[in-house]
């Protein structure tokens, strides 16, 4: 069954660090998307993806957050000079023109 | 600005037991999604509801969508210890902007 792959599981970075936190979305879907969550709490939405631009993002998604599909399988999330509070766990998710979005495990992300 | 609610945010119910999860929202959408996430898990789809008075049922959980009421109900019936999770609602803006809302947390005691 087609599934949507995060890598790394866990990642533990420095404060003002860069990250990248990439995925694979399911290869016939069109629409890609970064959630956070931080522990224990709501499902925030980052940023929508499409026809290889953003499509929409959230007040979240500052200067600090950008995006790429650097080539027909994956999708990128960079945070740059990380924050204590950027610690959460991120999925990304995608989905086709009407169907839901399928997520995948997830990165767990501690800024240190 | 779109406000997704869900009531209760705790629910904890005993083995057998009936109960409803409400989710209202503030803006028209003619789509929402109910999503299951075990604890440190990711988010699994249970439910696509994409018109007025959809109503769809798996199992012990039924969900349903008045979009005039901008209402969605997630109905659990003879509730078992393996429901035991978060249940989130997810309203739809357009294809592009899913919004997520608080979640419920559910415990099922024997």
């Amino acid at each position: 069954e087609p599934e949507v792959t995060q890598t790394p599981s866990h990642q533990v970075t420095q404060m003002g660090q860069e990250v990248i936190l990439r995925c694979v979305p399911i290869s016939n879907h069109l629409y890609f998307y970064w959630y956070r969550q931080i522990l224990g709490q709501k499902v925030e939405f980052l940023v929508s993806f499409y026809n290889n631009e953003i499509s929409e993002k959230s007040e979240i998604f500052d200067d600090q957050f950008s995006v790429e599909r650097p080539d027909g399988s994956n999708f990128t999330l960079k945070i740059r000079s990380t924050k204590l509070e950027d610690s959460a766990m991120y999925f990304c998710a995608s989905s086709a023109q009407t169907t839901e979005a399928f997520f995948g495990q997830g990165t767990r992300l501690t800024v240190v | 600005e779109l406000k997704v609610e869900q009531n209760p945010l705790f629910l904890s119910m005993q083995e057998g037991k009936n109960y409803t999860i409400y989710c209202n929202y503030s803006t028209t959408s003619d789509r929402l999604y109910w999503y299951r996430q075990d604890p440190g898990k990711s988010l699994e789809s249970l439910f696509v509801l994409l018109s007025n008075g959809a109503v769809k049922q798996e199992g012990r959980l039924m969900a349903s969508l008045d979009t005039k009421a901008r209402l969605s109900t997630l109905h659990i019936t003879a509730a078992v210890h393996d429901l035991s999770a978060t249940y989130f609602c997810a309203v739809a803006l357009s294809p592009n902007d899913m919004r997520f809302g608080a979640g419920t947390r559910l415990t099922v005691k024997p």
